[in-house]
C-alpha cells in the first residue's frame, strides 16, 4: 500500500496562474481532507470530504475548490493563484470506525 | 473538538523520558485523546489514541487522568529522531473535523 500520495512535490506559480493538486489514497477510505500549513502555524483545513461525490468547507476554505468523483482522489484546485497562497499543502485520510487520519507528504507550493 | 491546551516548547535529554502534557478540562464521556506528531517537513503522524485507560504501543504511552480532563504523552526514551511538534487532539462527532493547533514543539538534545 502506498497509503496517501500527494502530486506535485513542489511547484511555483505566478500570481494569476491556476493549478491543481491531487491527493489519492489506497485504503478505501471514506473521509479526506485539504490542510494548508504555514510557517509556524498548526494546520488549518481548507475543504474536506465525506464521502464521493460530496465536499465541505472547512476553516479557510476561500481562494479554493475541491472535487471528489472517485472515493479515492480528492483534488485541491486554485483558480487565479494569489502570493497569499503560498503554504505547505497536506492532505489526509481516514476510515469510517476510526478517528485516525492518514497524511501524504505535502506539496510544497510557492506563488511569486 | 474539544479545547486543548498544551506548552509551547519543551526539551528532553536523549535517553531520557519526554512527558508531554495536554489539557482538554471540556471533554465529554465518549470523546477520545488522540496524539500526532510531526517532524521537519513531513506530514503528521499518528502516534496514539486512548479514553479512560492507560494504553501503550510501541511509540508511546498515553496516561489519561481519572476526570479525563488532562493527559500525558510519554516518549520512554527519547532520541534526537523523536525532535517534532506533538499535537494533542480531542475529535468531536461523526463527521469528525479536527483541530490541529500550534501543539508542542519538543527538542531531543543530546
Amino acid at each position: 500500500n502506498a497509503g496517501v500520495t500527494q502530486t506535485p512535490k513542489f511547484r511555483v506559480l505566478k500570481t494569476g496562474q491556476s493549478m491543481t493538486l491531487l491527493c489519492a489514497q489506497d485504503m478505501n477510505h471514506e473521509y479526506m481532507y485539504w490542510y494548508r500549513q504555514d510557517p509556524g502555524m498548526g494546520l488549518r483545513l481548507i475543504h474536506y470530504s465525506v464521502g464521493e461525490g460530496t465536499t465541505a468547507k472547512g476553516e479557510v476554505p476561500d481562494g479554493y475548490n475541491v472535487s471528489r468523483l472517485k472515493k479515492q482522489n480528492f483534488l485541491l484546485g486554485l483558480e487565479s493563484a494569489a502570493p497569499s497562497q503560498t503554504s505547505v499543502y497536506f492532505c489526509a485520510s481516514r476510515g469510517i470506525f476510526s478517528y485516525e487520519q492518514y497524511f501524504g507528504p505535502g506539496t510544497r507550493l510557492t506563488v511569486t | 473538538d474539544a479545547k486543548t491546551t498544551q506548552p509551547t516548547s519543551m526539551d528532553c535529554a536523549e535517553g531520557r523520558a519526554a512527558n508531554l502534557p495536554c489539557n482538554h478540562s471540556t471533554i465529554s464521556g465518549n470523546e477520545y485523546v488522540y496524539w500526532y506528531r510531526q517532524i521537519h517537513s513531513q506530514g503528521p503522524q499518528y502516534i496514539i489514541h486512548g479514553l479512560k485507560n492507560n494504553e501503550t504501543n510501541e511509540m508511546a504511552s498515553l496516561i489519561i487522568t481519572e476526570d479525563r480532563k488532562s493527559s500525558t504523552l510519554i516518549l520512554p526514551h527519547a532520541t534526537l529522531r523523536d525532535t517534532a511538534v506533538y499535537y494533542c487532539i480531542v475529535p468531536t462527532g461523526g463527521s469528525y473535523i479536527p483541530t490541529f493547533g500550534r501543539g508542542t514543539s519538543l527538542i531531543v538534545h543530546p
